[in-house]
């Protein structure tokens, strides 16, 4: 199976608050987990990324936390920011392929 | 430095036209890539082209055909538009197996 499941669909969070996204996945042969950003009217640019190997990575306010045994991992956003409202999609790569498998993404919206 | 450029920016089509999506990068990636993405349905692989001189086919490829022209370009054709291909699309390149892409502004397509 070689699909990412992400939710929510949407979110809205006031600033400062913590934003949370999830993605689930059934596949053990992925090895690699990159979060994309967009803006509206813009391509997808990667956020952070982390390997099955590590249960947690931050940049600055950005975390990802990652649950092997559980097929789980998930974008936290601390202290959130109204610059911070674009689309998220979580992916996951094949072992070694060449393919991405992108989640169906989320729309966050930061209310100041 | 410009990165991945795609022409055009908007496309109208009537059915049953043909039309070329032009991507050209200046990043000196071997990795090529084509996506659609559809609201709720995340970002889905139409073809990719792992190296100069080949192309595979991704998770969506019917109604389309692809051209690695040389190292900096990657061109998507549409031979006989149906609506259900009304999306916007994106290139993006990558050094190698999809570690990191990167993603051009993409093209919004309304078929008619």
């Amino acid at each position: 199976q070689q699909q990412v499941k992400q939710s929510p669909q949407s979110l809205i969070v006031q600033k400062g608050g913590i934003s949370i996204i999830n993605c689930a996945y059934e596949n053990t042969a992925f090895d690699y987990f990159p979060w994309y950003q967009q803006f509206p009217g813009k391509g997808p640019a990667l956020l952070i990324a982390i390997r099955p190997d590590v249960s947690e990575k931050k940049e600055g306010r950005f975390t990802i936390s990652f649950n092997k045994s559980a097929k789980q991992f998930s974008l936290h956003i601390m202290d959130s920011q109204p610059g911070d409202s674009a689309t998220y999609f979580c992916a996951a790569r094949m072992d070694s392929s060449y393919k991405l498998i992108f989640g169906s993404g989320t729309r966050l919206l930061v209310r100041p | 430095n410009a990165g991945v450029t795609q022409t055009p920016k908007f496309q109208v089509l009537k059915t049953g036209q043909s039309m070329t999506l032009q991507c050209a990068q200046d990043m000196n990636h071997n990795s090529m890539y084509w996506y659609r993405q559809d609201p709720g349905m995340g970002l889905r692989l139409i073809y990719y082209s792992a190296s100069e001189g080949t192309t595979d086919k991704g998770e969506v490829p019917n109604g389309y055909n692809v051209s690695r022209l040389n190292k900096r370009e990657f061109s998507l054709r549409l031979e006989s538009a149906a609506p259900s291909q009304t999306s916007v699309y994106f290139c993006a390149t990558g050094r190698s197996s999809a570690y990191e892409q990167y993603f051009g502004p993409g093209t919004r397509l309304t078929v008619t």
